[in-house]
């Protein structure tokens, strides 16, 4: 069984410019999450997309969003990228409802000069 | 503050040493406990977690984990670390119900093995 995918894997943006981040889950899973990993900050969370909706969101600025499509694959977008947004970006899925297990996908490293 | 604390940010241990990587949560109510592994330039690989049930939970690659309730703890062990084990650990919480399935981290150990 395919676990979750993310593309690109790395990326090299400068500053101000916009970016997409794709993110497949694993079959049979309508939760998608998106996690930020960056250096001293830790990882912290973006948000949660079930079922094509947004159910939670982390505390991030509104220029960090995304979407969830009917095939449950999901995209983040980041407008006007700032050289703070160096990271790695991981997407993670779950089966939906009330908490179930997360599978991590490698992630997306993002370099912004 | 709600929070998830690993004191330990870097461990050296050497192959075949026991390993004791350290977890305290700061929350009213009991959450989903788990540790987490990432290999350099790897995601995230769950080890082990806790919902309930027995205090002592067992993992993948010999690893294990006890819940303390009254110290707030969830400390992750392995009786003999190998070579392979070099890896940032992370241990995360989930609050069913108030945070919306989501995940909160500490801030990771970060293990070296020494031959």
């Amino acid at each position: 069984e395919a676990g979750v995918t993310q593309s690109p894997t790395h990326l090299i943006k400068t500053r101000g410019q916009q970016v997409t981040l794709r993110c497949s889950p694993i079959s049979g899973h309508t939760s998608v999450y998106w996690y930020q990993q960056a250096l001293g900050l830790g990882l912290q969370f973006l948000l949660w997309y079930d079922e094509g909706e947004e159910r939670n969101r982390g505390n991030f600025p509104p220029r960090f969003s995304g979407r969830q499509f009917p095939n449950y694959s999901s995209e983040l977008n980041v407008n006007a990228l700032e050289l703070e947004d160096s990271a790695l970006y991981l997407c993670a899925s779950s089966l939906g409802g009330v908490y179930n297990e997360q599978f991590f996908g490698p992630g997306t490293r993002l370099t912004v000069l | 503050a709600q929070s998830v604390t690993q004191p330990d940010i870097h461990i050296t241990v050497s192959e075949g040493a026991s390993l004791e990587l350290r977890c305290n949560y700061s929350y009213g109510a009991t959450p989903y406990l788990f540790w987490y592994v990432q290999s350099p330039g790897q995601g995230l690989q769950l080890l082990l977690k806790y919902f309930s049930g027995d205090t002592l939970v067992q993992g993948i690659k010999g690893f294990e984990a006890e819940f303390k309730r009254s110290q707030s703890s969830f400390n992750l062990r392995k009786p003999s670390v190998h070579w392979s084990d070099a890896a940032e650990y992370f241990c995360a919480v989930v609050l069913i119900k108030a945070a919306g399935n989501k995940l909160t981290f500490g801030g990771g150990t970060r293990v070296l093995v020494k031959p």
